[in-house]
C-alpha cells in the first residue's frame, strides 16, 4: 500500500531532549516535507527537500534540523525542544510533478 | 501578507445541501496549482481536489468542485450534497512555482483552514 509512515504517533517528552521523528515513504517521491499544524494558524512548512541531500528552510525551521541520506527517510530532529514546540507534526510527499502532497498520519508532540 | 486566506473559521449546512466554502489566494507566479485537503477529527489529511493555474475548465471530483476565478484570485470549494461524514475542518493550499510541464519546487503553503458542520 502506498503510504507515508511516520513515527511516533503520539510522544511526550521533557524540554531539552533531544528527540526524533521518523518519516518514511515507499512511492519513490522525490520530495518531501515537514509541516507543524497549530489552532488558528493552518499548517505551516518547516523543511522540505527536493530530493536526496537536497533540503531548504520552509517558514519556521529554528529549532529544527532534517537529513536526506536516502530518498524514501526524512527525518525530523528536535536537537532540544522546548514548549513552544508542542504542536501536530506531519510528514509528506509528493512527486515533482505539481499534484497534492501525500500525508502520514500526524505525530502529536507534548513538551513538557 | 497572507498568501492563502479563508476567511470562514467555521461553516454549518444542513445534510443534503450544498456549501461553498472559500479560499482567496496571493502569488505573483504564473504558473501555480491549488489544492483543498479535508482534516476529519481523526487528524489525518484528505486531498480533495486540485486546479492547475493554466487548466480552463473547473476541476471536479464526484461530489466536490473547485470554482476558480484566476483574475479574483479565488478557488473556493463547493460541495454538493452535503453528507454528516463531510463534518470536518477544510483546508486550501496552494504550489507555488510550477511550469507548464507540472514540476514545482515543492512548497505547499496553507490557509487557516475552515470548520465544517453538517447538521441532520
Amino acid at each position: 500500500e502506498a503510504q507515508v509512515t511516520q513515527n511516533p504517533r503520539y510522544l511526550i517528552t521533557v524540554t531539552g531532549k533531544k528527540l526524533t521523528v521518523t518519516c518514511s515513504q515507499n512511492m519513490n517521491h522525490e520530495y518531501m516535507s515537514w509541516y507543524r499544524q497549530d489552532p488558528g494558524l493552518g499548517l505551516r512548512q518547516i523543511y522540505y527537500s527536493m530530493n536526496v541531500e537536497v533540503t531548504d528552510k520552509g517558514d519556521v525551521p529554528e529549532g529544527y534540523k532534517v537529513s536526506r541520506k536516502e530518498k524514501r527517510n526524512f527525518p525530523l530532529i528536535l536537537e532540544s525542544p522546548s514548549p513552544n514546540q508542542t504542536s501536530l507534526y506531519f510528514c509528506a510527499s509528493s512527486l515533482s510533478t505539481g499534484y497534492g502532497y501525500t500525508f502520514g498520519s500526524g505525530t502529536r508532540l507534548t513538551v513538557v | 501578507a497572507q498568501k492563502i486566506t479563508q476567511t470562514q473559521p467555521g461553516m454549518f449546512v444542513q445534510e443534503k445541501e450544498a456549501v461553498t466554502l472559500d479560499c482567496t489566494y496571493d502569488t505573483s507566479d504564473q504558473s501555480y496549482g491549488l489544492f483543498w485537503y479535508k482534516q476529519p477529527s481523526s487528524g489525518e489529511m484528505i486531498f480533495l481536489i486540485y486546479q492547475g493555474s493554466y487548466d480552463e475548465q473547473n476541476a471536479t471530483e464526484g461530489r466536490y468542485s473547485l470554482n476558480f476565478q484566476k483574475a479574483r484570485k479565488s478557488a473556493n470549494l463547493v460541495i454538493s450534497a452535503s453528507q454528516l461524514g463531510d463534518s470536518a475542518m477544510y483546508f486550501c493550499a496552494m504550489r507555488e512555482g510550477v511550469d507548464a510541464g507540472g514540476t514545482s519546487y515543492g512548497k505547499l503553503t496553507f490557509g487557516q483552514g475552515t470548520i465544517l458542520t453538517v447538521h441532520p
